[in-house]
């Protein structure tokens, strides 16, 4: 398996509270994602990072930022939780090939209450 | 918007061959498909990918039309353990993927 962990991997919280969700990876990719993963819509990006402090949005960006501060390490916010962000998270990484695989991490939970 | 569509759901009997469809609305001309599947909750696992000619590797087959809009996942030999979400995607530059809902496939011995 591909070096890619989550933390944490279970999270509970409140309306309105800040939520950071980690991946590290230690395969040095160039490429990291995060998506979310809900009942009937597969996996949405949100967010991805081509590089340490270059990254750009993807399809459902909006309520969450991210930040890039080593290679290893890709971090996603939620500035101020929602009950319509509760799901799935997973963290993906990949190289600097445009035809290249990604590789998943375990994916995090996360219920908003 | 673009959509990727999938059936919801498949049956396939084991040691069958289960073909797995899946059609994009829209697809650009540098953008691949890929299949990726995911057991229980795990995170998901790439299985193939092409952009316009038909693909085979040790998992699976990819048949992709000639406009590329539909291609078809093709697990030769089904076993039980091939029980799984299958997921269809497409990407391009940054490998961007937008993935289709998924089809459930169930292997029945």
């Amino acid at each position: 398996d591909a070096g890619i962990t989550q933390s944490p991997r279970h999270k509970v919280t409140e309306t309105g509270t800040p939520v950071t969700l980690r991946c590290h990876q230690t395969e040095n990719h160039r490429y990291m994602y995060w998506y979310r993963q809900d009942p009937g819509h597969g996996l949405r990006l949100i967010h991805y990072s081509y590089g340490v402090k270059d990254t750009d949005k993807g399809e459902v960006s909006d309520g969450y930022s991210v930040s890039r501060s080593k290679t290893e390490d890709f971090l996603l916010t939620l500035e101020s939780a929602t009950s319509s962000q509760t799901s799935v998270y997973f963290c993906a990484i990949g190289r600097a090939e445009d035809t290249d695989t990604q590789y998943f991490g375990p994916g995090t939970r996360l219920t908003v209450l | 918007d673009a959509k990727t569509t999938q059936p919801p759901s498949m049956d396939c009997a084991e040691g069958r061959a289960a073909n797995l469809p899946c059609n994009h609305s829209t697809i650009s001309g540098n953008e691949y498909v890929y299949w990726y599947r995911q057991i229980h909750s795990q995170g998901p696992q790439y299985i193939i990918h092409g952009l316009k000619n038909n693909e085979t590797n040790e998992m699976a087959s990819l048949i992709i039309t000639e406009d590329r809009k539909s291609s078809t996942l093709i697990l030769p030999h089904a076993t039980l353990r091939d029980t799984a979400v299958y997921y269809c995607s497409r990407g391009g530059y940054g490998n961007k993927l937008v993935f289709g809902a998924g089809t459930i496939l169930r292997v029945k011995s």
